[in-house]
């Protein structure tokens, strides 16, 4: 079993549509979680980070945790083409360790106007 | 305030060649980052160093190697190049766990 399990889709959505992105995790020790966007042949681009369980929006986009059920998500409302891209998620651990991420396979997300 | 830059941006190298990747961080972060990205896939941990001392090292072969400079920077080295080190390196520097930002990536084609 994968330490970080994503759909990698692909997923496609009708401009204005809310999409909802999902990773499941297997270990109790991450702590910390990211969402990434890729586009095509760049860098990942870092949208939100959170450290503890429940939601955390910003602007059209809210991350929500629940460590409970080793599940995290990232909405997107009012979607854009611009959105069209590959979303990664990624979680670290705490303590003295390394800031080493692990990743999920990504989930690319078309958005058709 | 400018983002992590990485060079070059391509490069085609033969098997059994070997390359070097370079790395500046944003300004006023110490700590910097290597991942492997290959098609279809997330990026994978190779590296961290943190004040030019490495902090952790991912499941890569001892071909792999890194190094920190006393400006921050770093470079990734790869040996024996194999068919299978045809990927997107990435590069992420942070000052600390949550906020990592990564650079345009390096993409390495091995022939």
């Amino acid at each position: 079993q994968k330490e970080v399990e994503q759909d990698p889709g692909p997923l496609s959505v009708p401009e204005g549509a809310i999409v909802s992105l999902n990773c499941t995790y297997s270990n109790s020790a991450f702590q910390y979680f990211m969402w990434y966007r890729q586009y095509s042949r760049k860098g990942p681009e870092l949208l939100m980070y959170t450290y503890s369980s429940g939601n955390k929006e910003d602007g059209r986009f809210t991350a929500q945790v629940d460590k409970s059920s080793k599940y995290i998500s990232l909405f997107i409302r009012d979607s854009q083409p611009s959105d069209s891209a590959t979303y990664l998620c990624a979680m670290t651990g705490s303590g003295a360790g390394s800031y080493q991420l692990t990743f999920g396979k990504g989930t690319k997300l078309s958005v058709i106007p | 305030d400018a983002g992590v830059t990485q060079s070059p941006t391509h490069l085609i190298k033969t098997r059994g060649q070997h390359v070097t990747l370079r790395c500046s961080p944003i300004s006023g972060h110490k700590s910097v980052s290597w991942y492997q990205q290959v098609l279809g896939q997330g990026p994978q941990f190779i590296f961290q160093y943190y004040e030019k001392e490495e902090r952790g090292r991912g499941n890569f072969p001892d071909r792999f190697s890194a190094r920190q400079f006393p400006n921050y920077s770093s470079e990734l080295n790869v040996n024996a190049l194999l068919l299978g080190d045809s990927a997107l390196y990435l590069c992420a520097s942070s000052l600390d766990r949550m906020a990592q930002y990564f650079g345009p990536g390096t993409r390495l084609l091995v022939l």
